[in-house]
C-alpha cells in the first residue's frame, strides 16, 4: 500500500541554520507530493508540492524536489526563522483512490533565536 | 479567502453519548475528508466522500460514521464515544483532479470522559 516515511522530531536548530527534514515514501503509480505546515493551533496549509519526477516544489524559502530514482521529497530551507517553528508533514496522493492523502507522522521544528 | 469552518474548536463529551462533529466549506469542492491527529501517528483518515450521499471508509472507521447531504457540509458521527476517540479531528476539502490542494478546517480537539 502506500505510505509515507519522515525523520523523527523534535528538530532543533537555531535561528539562520540550514533546515533538512526528510521524507520517502511507497506508492503504486505516480503520486503527487506535498509538504503540509501545521502552527500552533491551526490546521494543516499546504506549504510546498509536485506533481511529477524531477520537479521542484517551492515557498517561503523552502524547496523540495521529487526524486523518483530515490522515491524521496526532502524539505529543505536554507536560513530558518524563529516563526519557521511549527510542525511538518510530509504526505502524497494518488490518481487512484479518490486523491486521498497519506500523511507521515509529522516532523516537529524548534527553531530558537 | 477559501474556507474550510469546523463548528468546534473544543468540545468535552461523556461516555457513551453520540457526538456529532459539523464541517463546512465554501469552496464547492467535490471531496471532502475527516482525519484524526494523535501524537506520534500523524494523521488518519477514518472516511472521506467524493459526491453528495457518497462515502468511502479511510483506514480508521471502525466507531464513526458520516454524513454528506449537502456538497458544502460533511458531518463525522461517533455513534457511542469511548475515551480512545479523544483526539484532535480535522476536515478537509479538495477539488476533483490530480496533484489537487486540500484545504483543511482548524480541527476540534474532542475529550471524552
Amino acid at each position: 500500500g502506500n505510505s509515507v516515511t519522515q525523520m523523527e522530531g523534535p528538530v532543533t536548530l537555531s535561528e539562520e541554520a540550514f533546515l533538512t527534514i526528510n521524507c520517502t515514501y511507497t506508492a503504486t503509480g505516480y503520486p503527487s507530493l506535498f509538504w503540509y505546515v501545521q502552527y500552533p493551533g491551526e490546521g494543516l496549509q499546504l506549504l510546498l508540492k509536485a506533481t511529477k519526477a524531477d520537479d521542484k516544489g517551492s515557498n517561503k524559502g523552502f524547496e523540495a524536489t521529487y526524486r523518483k530514482e530515490t522515491t524521496s521529497f526532502h524539505l529543505e530551507k536554507g536560513s530558518v526563522q524563529v516563526s519557521d517553528s511549527a510542525v511538518y508533514f510530509c504526505a502524497l496522493s494518488t490518481s487512484t483512490g479518490f486523491q486521498k492523502l497519506v500523511f507521515g507522522t509529522g516532523t516537529r521544528l524548534l527553531v530558537s533565536p | 479567502d477559501v474556507k474550510v469552518t469546523q463548528s468546534s474548536r473544543y468540545l468535552v463529551k461523556r461516555t457513551g453519548e453520540k457526538v456529532f462533529l459539523e464541517c463546512v466549506q465554501d469552496m464547492d469542492h467535490e471531496n471532502m475528508f475527516w482525519y484524526r491527529q494523535d501524537p506520534g501517528l500523524g494523521l488518519r483518515l477514518i472516511y472521506f466522500s467524493y459526491d453528495v450521499k457518497m462515502k468511502e471508509k479511510g483506514d480508521i472507521p471502525e466507531g464513526y460514521s458520516v454524513s454528506r447531504e449537502k456538497k458544502e457540509r460533511f458531518s463525522l458521527i461517533l455513534e457511542s464515544a469511548s475515551t480512545n476517540q479523544t483526539s484532535m479531528y480535522l476536515c478537509a476539502s479538495s477539488p476533483q483532479g490530480d496533484g489537487t490542494e486540500a484545504f483543511f478546517g482548524q480541527g476540534t480537539r474532542l475529550t471524552v470522559v
